[in-house]
């Protein structure tokens, strides 16, 4: 059964902690990706990945790192240098193509709170 | 820059209602198409999808034709359903991507459909 999952569902960080949210794929897909959504808006992208041991910013970067070591997978630390990390994760994944082939499939998202 | 531009919410409608949601965008030549939907709690679901000017894409009862000339792709469904309430996202994908597949989205709108 292919698929995204991210762990854990919920996280809660406290001031000054790192915290690193999961994100694994079965899809056999190149590219990975990771949003942020705040409350009534849209997702924003903080980081993606088209081929393994390479990563490039998105338009909020500052504040998260991430690796890319294996294919499957792509964890987003939440580094205490973001100052509002309050918001719901989402992974997504797609092919690296065009048309049919570029659809972003997205995971389950990650909840995290500030305690 | 890219931009997706869909009305706010949210839309409150009776079971039976005809729904449509309305999407604009602002990109170089022709960019990729996409609506998801993400019910409370959860990821986001690919809805349809249209990759090339005046193809429809449907799914569900829902449907989106890419307009070019209108640089539109507004969502509609002929007999809501309760279960349809949830958030609608409208997004486009580039059609030069120099900075990888990255999806660019509107700020979504509510759905609540009401027995």
């Amino acid at each position: 059964d292919g698929g995204i999952t991210q762990s854990p569902k919920y996280l809660f960080r406290k001031e000054g902690q790192n915290v690193t949210l999961s994100c694994e794929q079965n899809l056999n897909h190149d590219a990975m990706y990771w949003y942020r959504q705040d409350p009534g808006q849209g997702l924003r992208l903080i980081y993606y990945s088209q081929i393994v041991n390479d990563f490039q910013k998105g338009d909020i970067a500052e504040g998260y790192s991430v690796s890319r070591e294996k294919k499957e997978s792509f964890p987003l630390t939440v580094t205490s240098a973001q100052k509002n990390p309050t918001a719901f994760y989402l992974c997504a994944s797609s092919i690296v193509g065009r048309g049919d082939k570029e659809t972003q499939y997205f995971g389950p998202g990650t909840r995290l709170l500030v305690l | 820059g890219d931009s997706v531009t869909q009305m706010e919410g949210p839309v409150t409608l009776s079971e039976e209602a005809f729904l449509t949601i309305n999407c604009t965008y602002t990109a170089t030549g022709y960019p990729s198409l996409f609506w998801y939907v993400q019910y409370p709690g959860e990821g986001l679901q690919l809805l349809l999808k249209a990759t090339k000017a005046d193809d429809k894409g449907s799914n569900k009862g829902f449907e989106a034709t890419y307009r070019k000339e209108t640089t539109s792709f507004h969502l509609e469904k002929g007999s809501v359903q309760v279960s349809d309430s949830a958030v609608y996202f409208c997004a486009l994908s580039p059609m030069i991507k120099a900075a990888g597949n990255k999806l660019t989205f509107g700020g979504g709108t509510r759905v609540l459909v009401k027995p």
